[in-house]
């Protein structure tokens, strides 16, 4: 069964440095979501791709996060310089164009900044 | 802006008891609305969904009605299994054009032996 990948799956990294997340859709699905879940609390969209282009990054902190999908394919998202308030949950998601309710989500990346 | 409210976890049932989660939420137009679950390591996972009012979503013997004149998605099972522990997301669907999905904060379920 087709599924997202995500890696890496846990990340420590120390507050001013640099974190990259990597991200693989299902196979077909143009647009992908990523996601930032705070413990104790539900998913929040930090930006939504539909194949190249961002449709919606109204939550990305523009400051120190940005994201990509040269391709159309696999994404990054970047933090950069990474703070404590930043340790959180990264949760990348897929789905067909329109089909919002579809979304199939990742195992996600657990990043905890020291 | 689109808000959902979850009940408070975590819920602790034993095996076989009924659950119900509440779910309210706030939106303009008329959205559809979700439950998904997240497994202990996975990623979520759709439960089932409702898209317009009074329907009702349902899948491995989990429901939940959309009632408009409530605006609620409770969701509910007659008998749950240790099996169904588990966290447990309301969201929802807006109806703009980029159907941004929002979701409540999750309720932890455990269903003890």
């Amino acid at each position: 069964e087709a599924e997202v990948a995500q890696s890496p799956r846990y990340k420590i990294t120390e507050k001013s440095q640099a974190v990259a997340f990597w991200c693989d859709p299902i196979s077909g699905h143009a647009t992908l979501y990523w996601y930032r879940q705070i413990l104790g609390q539900g998913p929040e969209l930090l930006v939504q791709f539909q194949d190249e282009s961002v449709v919606d990054d109204s939550q990305l902190p523009k400051d120190r996060f940005s994201a990509e999908r040269l391709k159309g394919v696999d994404s990054t998202l970047k933090i950069q310089p990474a703070e404590l308030g930043d340790s959180a949950m990264y949760l990348c998601a897929s789905s067909f164009p329109g089909q919002a309710s579809e979304q199939y989500f990742g195992p996600g990346t657990r990043l905890t900044v020291t | 802006g689109d808000s959902v409210t979850q009940m408070e976890g975590p819920v602790t049932l034993s095996e076989e008891a009924f659950l119900t989660i509440n779910c309210t939420y706030t939106a303009t137009g008329y959205p559809s609305l979700f439950w998904y679950v997240q497994y202990p390591g996975e990623g979520l996972q759709l439960l089932l969904k409702a898209t317009k009012a009074d329907d009702k979503g349902s899948n491995k013997g989990f429901e939940a009605t959309y009632r408009k004149e409530t605006t609620s998605f409770h969701l509910e099972k007659g008998s749950v299994q240790v099996s169904d522990s588990a966290v447990y997301f309301c969201a929802l669907k807006d109806s703009g054009g980029y159907q941004k999905v929002t979701f409540g904060t999750g309720t932890k379920l455990q269903v003890i032996p």
